[in-house]
């Protein structure tokens, strides 16, 4: 079982957007920064939006993050067919001596 | 750019230790931490654990038993040891470079933002 909570899959349709949960607790989300990975299929994971909302250079503006209280989403709008991907959110945690913890990631599929 | 080449023995018997080694190229270990994260198969991530260029580790709880994380500045290295495996540590491993943000209060550990290609773990009898 993850700590962090994700939806198993997500779908939409080309053009579309959709978004995707990620819920937490006060030692994770409630205070620290939110992470989103993109892992294509067979390939490591990148990362796609750090400290909640912020997109790394080469990182369309179509993804976008957001967070409040001790849940976060990922937003993809204007969904193309390369989007099919998992995609994971993380945070540190800071019970015990810290460490990360992630989601157990969601399978976006456009149809 | 910097880039994380890692590599270590696939296959592996119930009970023999896990030896994997991660180089980093075009870079310095310096500045930032070394994480190791690894995901069964069909499975999401899991965070192994973490150093330093000063040898400074943090390890999941759930491994830090079995876990040994270290360095090796000489060659720009750092190396994951997990002792008596069993088939449930069947997964591919990544290492990965975290970034860090110092504050006024201390250091924030940021995004893995770097990333190696993956070793895949095989035990089995």
């Amino acid at each position: 079982q993850s700590v962090l909570t994700q939806p198993p899959s997500a779908s939409g349709t080309p053009g579309q957007r959709v978004t995707i949960s990620c819920s937490g607790s006060s030692s994770n989300i409630g205070s620290n920064y939110v992470y989103w990975y993109q892992q294509l299929p067979g390939t490591a994971p990148k990362l796609l939006i750090y400290r909640n909302n912020q997109r790394p250079s080469g990182v369309p503006d179509r993804f976008s993050g957001s967070k409040s209280g001790t849940s976060a989403s990922l937003a993809i709008s204007g969904l193309r067919s390369e989007d099919e991907a998992d995609y994971y959110c993380a945070a540190w945690d800071d019970s015990l001596s810290g460490l990360w913890v992630f989601g157990g990631g969601t399978k976006l599929t456009v149809l | 750019q910097v880039q994380l080449q890692q590599w270590g023995a696939g296959l592996l018997k119930p009970s023999e230790t896990l030896s994997l080694t991660c180089a980093v190229y075009g870079g310095s270990l310096s500045g930032y931490y070394w994480s190791w994260i690894r995901q069964s198969p069909g499975q999401g991530l899991e965070w192994i654990g973490e150093i330093n260029h000063s040898g400074s580790t943090n390890y999941n709880p759930s491994l830090k038993t079995r876990v040994t994380i270290s360095v090796d500045t000489s060659k720009n290295q750092f190396s994951l040891k997990l002792s008596s495996v069993s088939a449930a540590d069947t997964a591919v491993y990544y290492c990965a470079r975290e970034d860090i943000v110092v504050t006024v209060a201390g250091y924030i550990h940021d995004a893995f933002d770097i990333w190696g290609q993956g070793t895949m773990v095989t035990v089995s009898s």
